[in-house]
């Protein structure tokens, strides 16, 4: 029962290098988005979509794109690392998009930029 | 914008001791209110929910009312275990599933 599956779980990247977190999830939920964790800041939205093709900006969009072309998968791309994106990511999925469900999240992505 | 306030931890507290944590909010609306539960070296997971005033969310020993008259959230537990030790969020959601988190706070139980 995989769940909600994050991948690289690690990763440390030089200022200006771009790369791809991966997020896929095998419950067939519609929506999908992004969090990243900071200390003392608590779990902020960077993007989410609420099905295949549709995306939109959470609260901290800057830095970042996302795309959904299947109902499983929601990449995270960092175009151009920056210091400030060291934290640790977190892809969370849930039923339905109208009313708050029980997101389901997975394990997070520890990101450290030089 | 909405907002969501947890009192500041880490909070430490010997076993079988009763838990609170606050959690005040700041909404335009009338949100469902949460408490997720983070594990450590684990994503967070839903504890407990309510999705009106004067509801009340129940999950395995942990309870939290709705309080509308003063905006609170607040999380109990009558008897915590060392198992019980985590990183609590209360977080609330105004449409959908956009939540709006508070910034954590650190429960650590000792035997």
């Amino acid at each position: 029962n995989a769940g909600v599956t994050q991948t690289p779980k690690f990763q440390v990247l030089k200022t200006g290098q771009s790369m791809t977190l991966q997020c896929a999830q095998d419950m067939n939920h519609e929506y999908m988005s992004w969090y990243r964790q900071d200390p003392g800041m608590g779990l902020r939205l960077i993007h989410y979509s609420v099905g295949a093709g549709i995306t939109d900006q959470g609260e901290v969009p800057n830095g970042y794109n996302v795309s959904r072309s299947t109902t499983e998968d929601f990449p995270l791309r960092l175009l151009s690392a920056a210091p400030s994106q060291t934290s640790v990511y977190f892809c969370a999925s849930s039923t339905g998009t109208s009313v708050a469900g029980e997101l389901f999240f997975g394990e997070g992505s520890r990101l450290t930029v030089l | 914008g909405n907002s969501v306030t947890q009192m500041e931890g880490p909070v430490t507290l010997s076993e079988e001791a009763f838990l609170t944590i606050n959690c005040t909010y700041t909404a335009t609306g009338y949100p469902s209110l949460f408490w997720y539960v983070q594990y450590p070296g684990e994503g967070l997971q839903l504890l407990l929910k309510a999705t009106k005033a004067d509801d009340k969310g129940s999950n395995k020993g942990f309870e939290a009312t709705y309080r509308k008259e003063t905006t609170s959230f607040h999380l109990e537990k009558g008897s915590v275990q060392v198992s019980d030790s985590a990183v609590y969020f209360c977080a609330l959601s105004e449409y959908g599933n956009k939540l709006v988190f508070g910034a954590g706070t650190i429960l650590r139980v000792k035997s």
